[in-house]
């Protein structure tokens, strides 16, 4: 079965501070999710990436997705306290026989005013 | 277009009653999964249904769960004789190719 891992757990930085989260896979993705869920609410789908080398961003978000589709970055310039919550991503499982949108552990952010 | 609509928001059920969850997915889509997110936990996949069919249990618990997708109406999802541990956040998600997994506000089962 795939397995995601996200890194950090969690973080808690400086209002204006840049910041990355990584999510590793141990088999080929082939498709990505990045999702913020702020405490006691949905989850707000980010982006999702498909292609090796592919990259989005969104304001001061950014989402990358390496040559080997292992491994996902989520960049986040000059941080804002909007920023904080729980950051996820999803793999999806089609492609290795999952019928489903499975999901890395999430790193905890908090943004420090 | 509504998103995807969850109801309640919040349940609150005394032990041993039963809990119904209802999904209606995106305009359009007819893909339509459940997952449960345990307090501090990540999100678990549950099960994933198209119209009147499930496709994939897998992540069901055997007993005293179960989901349907009828041909009209919403996707429920339904916990029979609930106890302390089915406490939890519900979310729903509905799928199409271009859209992706679009998710739910959820729904917060608490049982007292």
């Amino acid at each position: 079965s795939q397995e995601l891992e996200q890194s950090p757990q969690s973080l808690i930085v400086q209002e204006g501070k840049n910041l990355t989260i990584n999510c590793t896979s141990s088999k080929t993705l082939y498709g990505l999710y990045w999702y913020k869920q702020k405490y006691g609410e949905g989850l707000i789908f980010l982006m999702m990436l498909q292609k090796g080398g592919e990259e989005k961003s969104h304001e001061k978000i950014t989402a990358k997705l390496d040559e080997k589709k292992q491994q996902s970055s989520l960049h986040i310039t000059a941080s804002q306290p909007s920023h904080a919550g729980i950051y996820l991503c999803g793999a999806d499982g089609a492609q290795t026989g999952a019928n489903n949108l499975f999901f890395g552990t999430g790193t905890r952010l908090t943004v420090i005013p | 277009n509504a998103g995807v609509m969850q109801n309640p928001r919040h349940l609150v059920r005394r032990r041993g009653q039963e809990a119904r969850l209802r999904c209606s997915p995106m305009k359009g889509h007819s893909h339509v999964y459940w997952y449960r997110q345990l307090p501090e936990e990540g999100l678990k996949f549950m099960v994933y249904l198209q119209k009147e069919n499930i496709i994939d249990e897998s992540g069901m618990p055997k007993e005293r769960f179960s989901a349907e997708f009828p041909k009209e109406g919403p996707s429920i999802l339904r916990i029979q004789q609930v106890v302390r541990g089915d406490s939890a956040a519900y979310f729903c998600a509905s799928y199409r190719g271009p859209d992706g997994y679009t998710f739910g506000s959820g729904t917060r089962l608490t049982v007292v």
